[in-house]
């Protein structure tokens, strides 16, 4: 069965620091993956998504780069981290298949302070 | 453009009672329509969802949704609530993409169950 997995789960970083949060994949090949943010009150925003290794789209322009260095490995990273850029980032994969059903992971908390 | 629309951010409804759990859609196309629950500091659950065939959908922890395409809504009910069913519950349609097929998910509802 397929499983996916993310991490740190909790992160508390100061202003200007860097930032990678990792997720990986199993059980599957070739899925698209994806970035979500949550910040309070504002619903799931689509941060980055990926169809294969190497290719990356972006949503929204920010301070967040992500990167797919292998087929089950997707990466979120900040040179400098915002305040703003706080919240609870979630990774999810797809399948091939035209539903776009998305199954996610556990969730990594971040604060920046 | 799909979107979807949940009316009321938060709901709050007694052990025991009814839950309905309200979304709206547009889309352009036959949609897949999907229900996802999260509970605190966790990742999303998917409770249900509708590709094609039967419009009732039943899905997990007694839930389900009817999908009506003549009033473009995909409304989420359980009959009796539990207190475990306190969480936020996210309505989702499907949208293509360059290169692949992506959800576009409503601002979520919070359920409160009150003892």
């Amino acid at each position: 069965s397929q499983t996916i997995h993310q991490w740190p789960a909790t992160l508390v970083q100061p202003v200007g620091s860097p930032l990678s949060l990792e997720c990986t994949v199993e059980g599957t090949s070739n899925p698209n993956l994806y970035w979500y943010r949550q910040a309070a009150g504002r619903g799931l925003q689509l941060l980055f998504y990926s169809v294969g290794i190497g290719q990356i789209s972006s949503e929204v322009p920010q301070n967040l780069s992500a990167s797919r260095p292998q087929d089950r490995q997707f990466i979120l990273s900040s040179k400098k981290l915002l305040l703003s850029d706080s919240g609870f980032y979630l990774c999810a994969w797809s399948g091939q298949t035209r539903s776009g059903e998305l199954f996610f992971g556990e969730g990594s908390r971040l604060t920046v302070l | 453009a799909q979107s979807v629309t949940q009316l009321g951010s938060h709901v709050s409804v007694s052990e025991g009672a009814l839950v309905l759990l309200r979304c709206n859609y547009s889309s352009s196309v036959p949609p897949y329509l999907f229900w996802y629950v999260q509970y605190p500091n966790q990742g999303l659950q998917l409770l249900l969802k509708y590709t094609t065939g039967a419009t009732l959908v039943k899905g997990i922890n007694g839930f389900e949704a009817e999908f009506k395409k003549s009033e473009t809504s995909f409304h989420l009910t359980k009959p009796s609530a539990h207190m475990s069913d306190a969480a936020e519950y996210f309505c989702a349609v499907t949208r293509s993409g360059a290169g692949s097929y992506q959800l576009t998910f409503g601002k979520g509802t919070k359920l409160s169950v009150i003892p």
